[in-house]
């Protein structure tokens, strides 16, 4: 099956500095990729939908200034946390959609989990 | 508006007992949907799924689920649990805009 990976898979940084995610999708291409954040114990929230070659559509209530979205390639997007803190403290999931399947599949990557001190 | 509800966050069954994990869907339309499981600190793996062929699915590790149009619901079972079952499992529809939408999640545990 198709795969999507994720680097780094665990990352903690300090407060105010930057941290950048990866997402891949290493045996298709994907037009569409999305980003989702999710609380301990809670469900996948939608954070935004990153098309290639173009702006990242965030969902409402998520900051477009701070996290950042570029989905450079048909095979790459990538999730910047611009001025981490605390309460940026989740476990971060990416979705590659494999636009050529029927069904439209989405598949997903094993999530960051990122740390803010 | 699509939406998925999880009407368990939690339930615990006893290995070789049956599993029911319960969802309902809210859709103006027939929607794709399905069902996916985590375990801790991994990304989702898909159990199964609907697009609007067969009413009773199978999926993989012997779960499978029934879409019911008429109760609006889309609910996972397997007949034995297994220890290895245990994860938190997420229902999650899919409309006419290509996203997915999750349910709030249901939290397996399965007692020896």
């Amino acid at each position: 099956g198709a795969v999507v990976s994720q680097h780094p898979s665990w990352v903690i940084c300090k407060s105010g500095t930057s941290v950048k995610i990866e997402c891949r999708s290493l045996d298709f291409q994907a037009t569409t990729m999305f980003w989702y954040r999710q609380f301990p114990k809670q469900s996948l929230m939608l954070m935004a939908t990153s098309n290639e070659g173009s702006k990242a559509t965030y969902e409402q209530g998520v900051e477009k200034d701070k996290f950042l979205i570029n989905h450079a390639s048909l095979t790459l997007s990538t999730l910047t946390v611009t001025s981490a803190h605390p309460e940026d403290s989740s476990f971060y999931i990416c979705s590659a959609r494999d636009d050529s399947s029927l069904g439209y599949e989405q598949y997903f990557g094993p999530g960051t989990r990122l740390t803010v001190t | 508006a699509q939406s998925v509800t999880q009407l368990d966050s939690h339930v615990s069954v006893s290995e070789g007992t049956p599993v029911l994990l319960r969802c309902n869907y809210s859709s103006s339309y027939s929607p794709s949907l399905f069902w996916y499981v985590q375990h801790p600190n991994k990304g989702l793996q898909l159990l199964l799924k609907y697009t609007s062929a067969a009413t009773l699915v199978k999926g993989i590790n012997g779960f499978e689920a029934e879409f019911k149009k008429s109760e609006t619901s889309f609910h996972l079972t397997k007949p034995s649990a297994h220890m290895s079952d245990a994860a938190e499992y997420f229902c999650a529809g899919r409309g006419s805009a290509r996203q997915l939408t999750f349910g709030s999640g249901t939290q397996l545990t399965v007692l020896p």
